[in-house]
């Protein structure tokens, strides 16, 4: 049971123009999502996360767009470069009854690559 | 600030053998996750620690594998026997107090099972 989803695989883009990464959740009790980079050989790294009390969350190159009645969210960044090129998960999370660090479910990962 | 530390890097056994993973967290952190990640999927959360108690084990093949963090810093995760399909790379995270919401990943240990 994939609870949180991501569609596309893989994902080229040009240097310089926008990738747009996609994701899609079921469980509507998750509250927080983020989206988590991972170059091979390393572990992931958090990039940009949203509460589900908002709708849009930015920092610098990379934006995050929450559609809530969709259940859906995706990760905007703009201009491409090529250190861009990894693998992007989303990843969301629900508080658990009794600490306040939430369990992350993640999803499949999409590779970009961004071609110069 | 140091980042999180696992070993060993990579791994190779035969099934039915049994293996250990370690990792440290970064320094201060009370809570620590183990994760399981599959070759195309994404990363599963084993077994999650706050300081010295587990938190959440639900998805833990608990016939199988086994976890410890017995002073509330490092932690090992065992598997024995090993099956085939454990081949992954296992993913340790710390992450600080309560109200802090993002996790800091360890680099893995990559498993081959034979």
């Amino acid at each position: 049971d994939q609870q949180v989803k991501q569609n596309s695989p893989s994902l080229s883009v040009q240097e310089g123009r926008i990738s747009i990464l996609n994701c899609d959740y079921t469980n509507s009790m998750f509250d927080y999502f983020l989206w988590y980079k991972k170059y091979p050989a390393e572990g992931p790294t958090f990039l940009i996360s949203i509460s589900s009390i908002k709708d849009k969350n930015e920092d610098g190159r990379f934006t995050v767009f929450l559609n809530k009645s969709a259940k859906h969210l995706s990760l905007h960044i703009v201009p491409s470069q090529p250190g861009d090129s990894a693998v992007y998960f989303c990843a969301a999370s629900f508080p658990l009854p009794n600490f306040g660090n939430e369990k992350l479910t993640f999803g499949t990962g999409t590779r970009l690559t961004i071609i110069p | 600030e140091a980042g999180v530390a696992q070993s060993p890097r990579y791994k190779i056994i035969e099934k039915r053998q049994s293996v250990a993973f370690w990792c440290n967290p970064i320094s201060g952190h009370a809570t620590l996750y183990w994760y399981q990640q599959i070759l195309g999927q994404g990363p599963k959360l084993l077994i999650q620690f706050q300081n010295n108690g587990v938190v959440d084990d639900s998805q833990l093949p608990k016939d199988r594998f086994s976890a410890e963090r017995l002073k509330g810093v490092d932690s090992t995760l065992k598997i024995q026997p090993a099956k085939l399909e454990d081949s992954a790379v296992y993913l340790c995270a710390s992450s600080g107090l309560a109200g802090v919401e993002t996790q800091y990943f360890g680099p893995g240990t990559r498993l081959l099972v034979l």
